[in-house]
């Protein structure tokens, strides 16, 4: 079964900090992955995802992701930080034909103003 | 309705009793799915709907729990005597076609707790 790592479980930033929040998956083939944000008090939405072209994948509130298959990552960055990303940020992976995402377990993300 | 609706938004209930969930997804979606995130954890995969069938419930963690869906809409969530390890958020969240690169549209969640 594929797993979802997720190594960051809590950051805390000042505003203008630079964002890297690290996802590793485990399945070795094709795959579609997925970064979703919970915000304060909200329900999961999509942040951005890839599956397939260019590696970089640019998504809502100046976020960006790189997926580097060589490694198995799909890491979520943003160079300057605002307080309102205060969220909880998932990193999520479909593959092999599944319909299911697996999910990792999530990393907090403070943001000091 | 706009977006995907869950009801009770909170339950609490005391061990040993049955609960259900509702979900109610977007208009159209034909794939749900429930999830399940308890505190610290990520989000634990329980069933999967394709209209109204479950190709996928391997996510079930006991007989205690199962869940239906009718009409290519609206889904149920039963956890039969309930136990402390339940208490948790579940999530439903809808699809287009529950393709592998599709969307998912979450609710708020049903926080359970059981006393």
């Amino acid at each position: 079964a594929q797993s979802v790592s997720q190594h960051n479980h809590h950051v805390i930033l000042s505003e203008a900090a630079s964002l890297e929040l690290g996802c590793n998956y485990s399945y070795g083939g094709t795959v579609n992955l997925f970064w979703y944000v919970q915000y304060p008090g909200q329900h999961l939405q999509l942040l951005l995802k890839y599956f397939s072209g260019d590696p970089l994948v640019k998504g809502i509130k100046g976020f960006e992701a790189e997926f580097i298959k060589s490694k198995f990552s799909f890491n979520l960055r943003k160079p300057s930080v605002q307080w309102s990303d205060t969220a909880e940020y998932f990193c999520a992976v479909s593959s092999g034909g599944s319909y299911i995402p697996t999910f990792g377990r999530g990393t907090s993300l403070i943001v000091h103003p | 309705g706009a977006g995907v609706s869950q009801s009770p938004s909170n339950k609490v209930t005391e061990k040993g009793k049955d609960v259900e969930l509702r979900c109610d997804p977007i208009s159209g979606h034909t794939a749900l799915y429930w999830y399940r995130q308890s505190l610290g954890q990520g989000l634990e995969f329980l069933i999967y709907f394709q209209g109204n069938s479950a190709p996928d419930k391997s996510g079930l963690p006991s007989d205690r729990f199962s869940a239906e869906r009718t009409g290519g809409s609206v889904s149920t969530l039963t956890i039969q005597r309930t136990q402390q390890e339940d208490s948790a958020v579940y999530l439903c969240a809808s699809s287009m076609s529950g393709t592998t690169t599709g969307e998912l549209f979450f609710g708020e969640g049903s926080r359970l707790t059981v006393l």
